[in-house]
């Protein structure tokens, strides 16, 4: 049973491009959260995505972007990239419609913006 | 948005119980939540507990919720060295929601 899915595993990019990032979710899930991670710090949430459509949004701004795909796939993109954008960004997946929802983790995408 | 709190750093000898502490906020909170992360890895779900529980044992992991002063805690029996790692407390107001993580409680455990 594949588990949650994340790629590229590292990446280098330089302050005013754009990023995308990919996740595949858990096999059985259909919703698909991001998550960004600073250094020594806790996963700020950044948003959810259902049914192709963003369901719930973090503090983040218009900046970052998202989409999911009818395979429930899902990209996070970031435009014109700030040096404190650097971070792990982690992709979680889970079921809606269970009873409890709980939320598998990928192993994360490292971002570096130089 | 509200706060979740964890002491940053906690060191165990092999063998000793480890407790994790973690307060929260927002007594709105739903589902609370331990996440384990290994260096270089993803966050990896161990145990979770509704706010109409007080108690939930799995294994070597117990969690206490004191709903009424809104702690939380993790209880690791027999810790070992491989359970060395970062622990998260998180809470959600709705399961399947957004997920309101501290810092992170650093666990090192000594042979």
């Amino acid at each position: 049973d594949a588990g949650v899915t994340q790629s590229p595993t590292h990446l280098i990019k330089t302050r005013g491009q754009q990023v995308t990032l990919r996740c595949s979710p858990k096999s059985g899930h259909d919703t698909v959260s991001w998550y960004q991670q600073a250094l020594g710090q806790g996963p700020q949430f950044i948003f959810q995505y259902y049914e192709e459509e963003e369901r719930q949004r973090g503090n983040f701004p218009d900046r970052f972007s998202g989409h999911q795909f009818p395979n429930y796939s899902s990209e996070l993109n970031v435009n014109a990239l700030l040096l404190g954008d650097s971070a792990l960004y982690l992709c979680a997946s889970s079921l809606m419609g269970q009873g409890v929802y709980e939320q598998y983790f990928g192993p994360g995408t490292r971002l570096t913006v130089t | 948005g509200e706060d979740v709190e964890q002491s940053l750093f906690l060191s165990v000898r092999e063998g000793d119980s480890s407790v994790i502490n973690c307060t929260y906020t927002d007594s709105s909170s739903t589902y609370l939540y331990w996440y384990k992360q290994e260096p270089g890895a993803g966050l990896q779900l161990l145990t979770y507990i509704f706010s109409n529980m007080d108690m939930k044992q799995d294994q070597r992991l117990t969690v206490l919720l004191n709903k009424k002063d809104k702690h939380l805690s993790l209880r690791i029996a027999d810790t070992q060295t491989g359970d060395s790692a970062i622990y998260f407390c998180a809470e959600s107001t709705n399961s399947g929601y957004a997920l309101n993580f501290g810092k992170g409680t650093s666990l090192l455990v000594t042979p």
